[in-house]
Formats: C-alpha cells, structure tokens, sequence
C-alpha cells in the first residue's frame, strides 16, 4: 500500500497568492482529515470529510481555507489568499472511519509564505 | 476542558539508556490514547494505541507504554534506545467513536551516540 499521499512536499509564496495542497488517501479508507502544525499551537485539526461529505470544519481558521473532496481517492486544501502566517506543515490523514480506527498520515506540505 | 500535556520539551539520552516520555491528560470519559512518532521530514506514525484492558500496551519499535488512570498518565517507554529512535513523539487522546484527537505538542528526543 502506498500510503497517504502528499503533494507537493514543499511550497513557497507569496503573501497574496493561491497556494492548493493535494492529498490522495489511502485505497478503501472513507474518511480524510486535514491538519496543521505549527510550533506556537502542535497539531490541529482543520477539517474532517466522511465518504467525500465535509463533517466538521470548526477548525478551518477563516474563510481564506477551504477544503474539497470531489470523490473519495483526492482532496484538496486551498489558501486564498495566503498569508505569512499560513506558513506551516500541512498534514492530510485518512482512515476506515468505522470506530475508533487509527489515522494513518501523509508525510505532510512544508508551506512557506513570504 | 480536554488537554493532553507532555511536560518534556527535549530529552536527550545516550544510545542503549532506557527511555519515559511522559504523557498527562485532562479528560471526562474513559480515554482513547495514542503514541506517534514523527521522523524529520516525514508523517506521523502509530506506534500503539490504548482503550481497555492490560494497562500495559506493546506497540511497534520496541516501546511499550502503560495506562494510570489514578495518576491521568500514559507514559511511553523504551528499555534501550537505538540512535534511529531520534524523532518528535506526540502523545494524544480522543473519545472512543469518533475522530476528534487532542494531540500533545510533542517531545524531541535526541539520542548521542
């Protein structure tokens, strides 16, 4: 199995310009979580899709983030505009979503906003 | 108000010297918890996972790590430590059933050679 995939691994911006992260999650699994980590506040979550229906997105930080997952093998995480405090790595997870089932994650987007 | 807290920031251990990172939570019901580790540059990986039953979990590496409901701990272990144990370990909790983890802000261990 090939594991969460991430693309791209790194990026670096501009303030103001559109930055999309894609992630791919792993075969069979229906539900696909996004993350951010930054030093100043870990891990958190930004939003959770269950069989491409977005579930909870109370983490979504402002309406410059949005998330979609048009079916269930890709997501996407867009920035718009973005800013130097979006800088961070972006981590997307996935899961069978049946219970309490680990979250496998990706290897994460190094984002960089000048 | 649910929190996990991992009081060690850094810990630095030589090669072959045993290992605790500490793990303490805040939270309401029976407790899910979880140990990952992040190596540089790359995801987070489960190293074990704890719900119900034997206090004392084995997870994958060699780390085990054991369940105090009186002292709200979870602390993982290691007996030895192997340089390629290098790495950010998060310790986090979650309700059984859904997905909503609480993740510590982790603890970077250093291993000398």
């Amino acid at each position: 199995d090939a594991g969460v995939i991430q693309s791209p691994r790194h990026e670096v911006t501009e303030m103001g310009q559109e930055v999309t992260l894609r992630c791919k999650p792993i075969s069979g699994h229906n539900s696909l979580f996004w993350y951010r980590q930054t030093m100043m506040r870990g891990l958190e979550l930004l939003i959770y899709f269950n069989n491409n229906v977005p579930i909870d997105d109370s983490g979504m930080p402002e309406d410059r983030f949005s998330a979609k997952m048009p079916n269930a093998s890709f997501s996407t995480l867009k920035i718009q505009p973005s800013e130097p405090r979006d800088s961070a790595v972006y981590f997307c997870a996935s899961n069978s979503g049946q219970g309490q089932e680990t979250q496998y994650f990706g290897p994460g987007t190094r984002l960089l906003v000048l | 108000a649910q929190s996990v807290t991992q009081p060690d920031i850094h810990i630095t251990v030589s090669e072959g010297a045993s290992l605790e990172l500490r793990c303490n939570y805040s939270y309401g019901a029976t407790p899910y918890l979880f140990w990952y580790v992040q190596s540089p540059g790359q995801g987070l990986q489960l190293l074990l996972k704890y719900f119900s039953g034997d206090t004392l979990v084995q997870g994958i590496k060699g780390f085990e790590a054991e369940f105090k409901r009186s002292q709200s701990s979870f602390n993982l272990r290691k007996p030895s430590v192997h340089w390629s144990d290098a790495a950010e370990y998060f310790c986090a909790v979650g309700p059984w059933g859904t997905y909503k983890y609480i993740f510590g802000t982790g603890t970077r261990l250093k291993v000398l050679a």
